[in-house]
């Protein structure tokens, strides 16, 4: 099992709803990212939080939200999301900033988000 | 333009069987490069990491090369298993995270 915990596993919402995804993870890295992923492609980054600063957001629209209340927890807050934003939420962490040297992403599971 | 190219897109192959997956970039400055193995419905896990000085490099059944002259890599897999079903990710680290569109494999019986 992955090290990297994200709930929920599956998300339905509709365009109206307000909803969270949640990240955690206890092996100490100070880097964590949000990644989104569309079937049969590579996962796009989002976010990028270094030590529980924002460092990276890749021209993310408004309607996500990041949130890094500790070292240990990553939230994605969501609010007026489209069809199109359906996919495979990941959440990474790393010991440093990724690209920077041999810190490898440790990606959790995912949560398939649906919106209708 | 995707600076991280891999081939082919998707491949079938008998139980047993080996393969070959190929990586070629264009991004630099190069730190690294990595391939990660994503099963249908998990998150990619890392398999190996290949630096500037690194050729060969093997994790079980999984052997990486990387041509840093060519900026090529490939990750053979031998005696194949109905496990190894999965996207086979590339990413080359530059200042950032370069990712391929990885290469779909399914193993057959």
């Amino acid at each position: 099992d992955t090290e990297v915990t994200q709930t929920p596993k599956h998300l339905v919402m509709g365009m109206t709803n307000k909803k969270s995804l949640k990240c955690e993870q206890h092996m100490g890295h100070r880097a964590m990212y949000w990644y989104k992923q569309k079937a049969k492609k590579p996962p796009e980054l989002m976010f990028v939080y270094s030590y529980e600063k924002l460092s990276i957001n890749e021209s993310v629209p408004s309607r996500f939200s990041p949130e890094c209340p500790n070292s240990s927890l990553l939230n994605l807050h969501l609010h007026a999301l489209q069809p199109e934003d359906s996919a495979l939420y990941l959440c990474a962490s790393s010991q440093a900033s990724a690209g920077t040297g041999g810190s490898p992403l440790h990606f959790g599971n995912g949560t398939r988000l649906t919106v209708t | 333009k995707n600076q991280v190219e891999q081939s082919p897109q998707s491949l079938i192959i008998l139980e047993g069987k080996n393969c070959t997956l190929q990586c070629n970039y264009t991004v630099s400055p190069f730190s690294n490069l990595r391939w990660y193995k994503q099963d249908t419905g998990r998150g990619p896990v890392s398999l190996t990491i290949m630096t500037f000085s690194e050729n060969t490099k093997s994790n079980g059944r999984y052997t990486a090369t990387l041509d840093a002259d060519t900026k090529q890599s490939s990750l053979h897999i031998t005696a194949s298993q109905l496990s190894d079903s999965a996207s086979y990710i590339c990413v080359v680290s530059t200042d950032a995270l370069n990712f391929g569109k990885g290469t779909s494999l399914l193993v057959t019986p």
